[in-house]
């Protein structure tokens, strides 16, 4: 079975703090992913990586970076966090040849 | 960015009925994915299909892709309590890695 983990399910910060956000999949994956979901909007793409040190944008980069030293392991990284930024933190990864996309479960982030 | 229309929102159904839900673009797709999500929890892959016209089935759930690309539809059979959830379609054009999203329909099975 594929297995994506999340380092955190809830997760509390303060405006201004550096948050990271670590995922790990023991596939072999060359593809990874970070999406936002928040009511009525969907998932939203933060930022893909389809191979290590490799990253492209998504739809709503502003405010996030991200890092993939590893093949295994893609890191969201708020700089400094606002409170816009609420929100569950979905990553995701796939083959590059079924390009089917596993999730994580998940995890909620408040900023206060 | 461009979402999907996915429809219905969300629907409430006796168990044991039929359920159906679907998703259209305005872009011709080459890959669907459908998904559920439980309460708190990442969404699951349920079927995934690469051809236009293609009919797949896991369990009691049915899956098409449109013929034109631009819909697929996800049907139910025989709805039970633990089917209630979110269904997310999304859809993946050629030449990108990138997939979009439809906004979920909410299922809700009464017992």
């Amino acid at each position: 079975d594929v297995k994506v983990t999340q380092s955190s399910r809830y997760l509390v910060k303060r405006t201004g703090e550096k948050v990271f956000l670590e995922c790990v999949q023991d596939m072999d994956h060359e593809n990874m992913f970070w999406y936002r979901q928040d009511p009525g909007l969907g998932l939203r793409l933060i930022y893909f990586s389809y191979d290590v040190k490799m990253k492209e944008k998504g739809d709503i980069p502003e405010g996030y970076s991200v890092s993939r030293e590893k093949k295994e392991r893609f890191s969201l990284i708020l700089e400094s966090a606002s409170t816009n930024q609420t929100s569950m933190y979905l990553c995701a990864s796939s083959p590059s040849g079924t390009n089917e996309q596993y999730f994580g479960p998940g995890t909620r982030l408040t900023v206060t | 960015g461009q979402q999907l229309n996915q429809s219905p929102q969300s629907m409430f159904i006796q168990e044991g009925e039929d359920v159906s839900m679907n998703c259209t673009s305005s872009s011709i797709f080459n890959t669907w994915l459908w998904y559920k999500q439980d309460p708190g929890e990442g969404p699951v892959l349920l079927i995934a299909l690469y051809k236009a016209g293609e009919l797949t089935s896991n369990g009691r759930l049915t899956a098409q892709f449109g013929i034109t690309r631009k819909d697929s539809f996800l049907n139910i059979s025989a709805s039970i309590p633990s089917d209630v959830g979110i269904y997310f379609c999304a859809g993946r054009a050629s030449g990108t890695y990138k997939y979009i999203f439809g906004t979920g329909t909410r299922l809700k099975v009464l017992a």
